[in-house]
């Protein structure tokens, strides 16, 4: 089956620091991978969605100076939150899908960023 | 931009009992697929159903949902809810060929004893 593996599942980082965050695809290939945060409210935004052979497209708000995105291949992503502030802090998911699924997403559990 | 509305808040439901959680849309896109996904505390948010075919019906666990474009609905129904059940059900939908997923705000579903 589609799996979605997210690390760390939680982290702290200190105000103004910045923290990295890692999303693995295991059984499917990885197409498309969306990055959302998820508020305390449990409300999903999403960030950005990047699609193999096309550039990585930010929602408003979310700009790629503060949440540069990497996806290297088809089982693997990145995300950094650059300069950490407490309006930062939330579970960030990851969500990946394949052209043969129709672009189902798939997520992982979530990184939890806490910013002291 | 798209839009979607769910039953907002706690919806509480006696164990054994239908419950039905509501999940209406906008969008200017012909191509479209709905999603309901579950998520229990501390997991990664669970596909349980998908759609794109308006008025058939889609099973799955129990669940079952039918797009209906006419009223742009994908409510999520179940005829006999069970203690397990309780969790976050959110209602998605994805226009165009994209794989961007616009979730509505989710509802929390508990059953009770």
């Amino acid at each position: 089956g589609a799996l979605v593996y997210q690390y760390p599942r939680r982290t702290i980082c200190k105000s103004g620091t910045s923290m990295r965050m890692e999303c693995q695809a295991v059984g499917f290939q990885a197409t498309s991978v969306a990055w959302y945060r998820q508020s305390p409210q449990k409300t999903f935004e999403l960030i950005a969605l990047s699609t193999v052979n096309s550039a990585i497209k930010y929602e408003q708000n979310f700009t790629q100076e503060k949440f540069p995105i990497s996806h290297p291949n088809l089982s693997f992503s990145s995300m950094t939150v650059l300069n950490a502030y407490l309006e930062d802090r939330g579970l960030y998911l990851c969500g990946a899908g394949d052209w043969s699924s129709q672009n189902t997403l798939y997520f992982g559990a979530g990184t939890r960023l806490s910013v002291l | 931009g798209d839009s979607v509305t769910q039953t907002e808040g706690l919806v509480t439901v006696t164990e054994g009992l239908p419950v039905m959680l509501n999940c209406t849309y906008q969008t200017a896109y012909s191509d479209v697929a709905f999603f309901w996904y579950v998520q229990y505390l501390n997991e990664a948010p669970k596909l349980l159903l998908r759609s794109s075919t308006d008025n058939k019906r889609t099973e799955h666990q129990g669940f079952h949902a039918t797009l209906h474009k006419s009223s742009s609905s994908f409510h999520l129904q179940k005829s006999s809810v069970q203690l397990s059940d309780s969790a976050l059900y959110y209602c998605a939908l994805r226009g165009g060929s994209n794989a961007k997923l616009t979730f509505g705000k989710g509802t929390k579903l508990s059953v009770k004893s």
